[in-house]
């Protein structure tokens, strides 16, 4: 079956502008992940949904960060007033749900190849 | 925090060659993962390591939990121009599992 995808693959904006990054998740999976990927570094979490509910945003840099998940499956990540700051790789992942509450084991997340995104 | 430590930033080393990559923490892990990033692609999971002391294999690739479960290292044994690639360590944190990353070892193999 198919992977995570996301588009577009490559966003330039211009500073001050709003964009909208998209994730496809594999299909049946609960829980969606964004995380965001600075050059050469490691993603940080920014946003966790599981079905339609996000239950953990608290990785968004600020109030211009926002993310839905209406029905529970494409997942939409938006910035509004985009700053040169806001550049970076927006990555997605999804699993399916963890294995046993309580356990602290989770399954695999299947990570999208990401959102460049440019402010210029 | 329970920051992740990892070491060295970059490597670039000649095709056949042995590296050792690190992960370190002051904080005890319940697991640990490993991730293999490509350039214009997402991190992929090459293992997971639970217990104290553990060793996992795969193919070139050596994994090991430190005894106290706060570090972690990867040993790539003759390396080749495919190991390329963004290494990443990353322990789950939350009921949400998500994942808190390290910085990463950029490592590059030249033929």
């Amino acid at each position: 079956g198919a992977g995570v995808s996301q588009s577009p693959r490559y966003k330039v904006a211009k500073r001050g502008q709003d964009v909208a990054l998209r994730c496809d998740p594999i299909s049946g999976h609960v829980s969606l992940f964004w995380y965001q990927q600075a050059l050469g570094q490691g993603p940080e979490f920014l946003t966790y949904f599981q079905n339609e509910a996000q239950l953990d945003k608290s990785g968004l840099p600020s109030d211009r960060f926002f993310a839905e998940r209406p029905e529970g499956s494409v997942s939409t990540l938006k910035i509004q007033r985009t700053q040169q700051e806001d550049s970076a790789v927006y990555l997605c992942a999804s699993s399916s749900i963890r294995i046993s509450v309580g356990t602290g084991r989770y399954n695999e997340q299947f990570f999208g190849p990401g959102t460049r995104l440019t402010v210029l | 925090t329970q920051l992740l430590e990892q070491s060295p930033q970059f490597l670039s080393i000649q095709e056949g060659e042995n590296l050792t990559v690190y992960c370190n923490s002051s904080s005890v892990f319940s697991s640990l993962q490993w991730y293999r990033q490509e350039p214009g692609e997402g991190p992929v999971l090459l293992v997971t390591v639970v217990t104290g002391g553990e060793v996992k294999k795969l193919k070139r690739l050596t994994f090991q939990f430190g005894d106290a479960r706060k570090d972690s290292s990867l040993h790539i044994t003759a390396a080749q121009p495919g190991d390329t690639g963004l290494y990443l360590c990353a322990r789950r944190s939350g009921n949400t599992g998500k994942l808190i990353f390290g910085q990463g070892t950029t490592l590059q193999v030249k033929p």
